[in-house]
């Protein structure tokens, strides 16, 4: 079957690192996205993994690794408008469909 | 600047009625999604749209349908509501990629539908 599992929620304090994991199986692999949903609001585009390793972006950062299907997304320097809910997101090799996860809310304390 | 927009952000209706849901999108995508997103639930594909006129069945098309005669608008259809179809909706366009780009899936804003 095809799955995708992330933590129900997180909690992290404003200033510190917080990774959030995903765990995939899919038929097929052609790339993993991270989302960003504020509550209320669409998803918007975090970031994208198609080869192994580490992509930087600022204070965001995701990690891949094929054959443990599985990714990372960090965040450093943790701000409250950090609140919200992370979406893994894998698509696959025909059509490009996304299968999504459940998502991650992650709540920020001062 | 990328733009979808969805025409209801807020909807309560009765069982039985139909509902139409639209959606434009001002990047001359071909692609256009309908997702229904639920707690615990994660985003669950209902209909895409390749191109005009065309449609494919997604996870869970029962209830639906949907109607693409215009490239930038995709329409949800709830022929006749149910409370189970009481959820947030959200539809996102792309424009297919090459394996490696990265194309980028847009959403709008969504829209709350409650069925009583």
């Amino acid at each position: 079957g095809q799955n995708i599992d992330q933590p129900t929620e997180m909690t992290a304090t404003e200033g510190a690192i917080v990774q959030i994991n995903c765990t995939y199986q899919t038929s097929g692999f052609n790339g993993l996205f991270w989302y960003q949903q504020h509550a209320g609001e669409a998803p918007t585009f975090l970031s994208y993994n198609v080869l192994d390793g580490l992509e930087e972006k600022g204070r965001f950062s995701s990690f891949l690794s094929r054959s443990k299907g599985y990714s990372y997304l960090l965040l450093k320097e943790l701000q409250m408008k950090d609140s919200a809910s992370y979406l893994c997101a894998v698509s696959q090799d025909s059509n490009y469909q996304l299968i999504w996860g459940a998502g991650t809310k992650l709540i920020i304390k001062p | 600047d990328v733009k979808v927009t969805q025409s209801s952000r807020y909807l309560v209706k009765r069982t039985g009625e139909k509902v139409f849901l639209e959606c434009v999108q001002d990047m001359d995508h071909e692609n256009m999604f309908w997702y229904r997103q639920d707690p615990g639930l994660g985003l669950r594909l209902i209909y895409f749209s390749y191109d005009v006129k065309m449609k494919e069945k997604g996870d869970i098309p029962e209830g639906y349908s949907v109607s693409r005669e215009k490239k930038e608008r995709f329409s949800l259809i709830l022929e006749s509501a149910s409370t189970n179809q009481t959820s947030m909706y959200l539809c996102a366009s792309r424009t297919p990629g090459t394996p490696f780009s990265g194309n980028t899936i847009y959403f709008g804003e969504g829209s709350w539908l409650t069925v009583v």
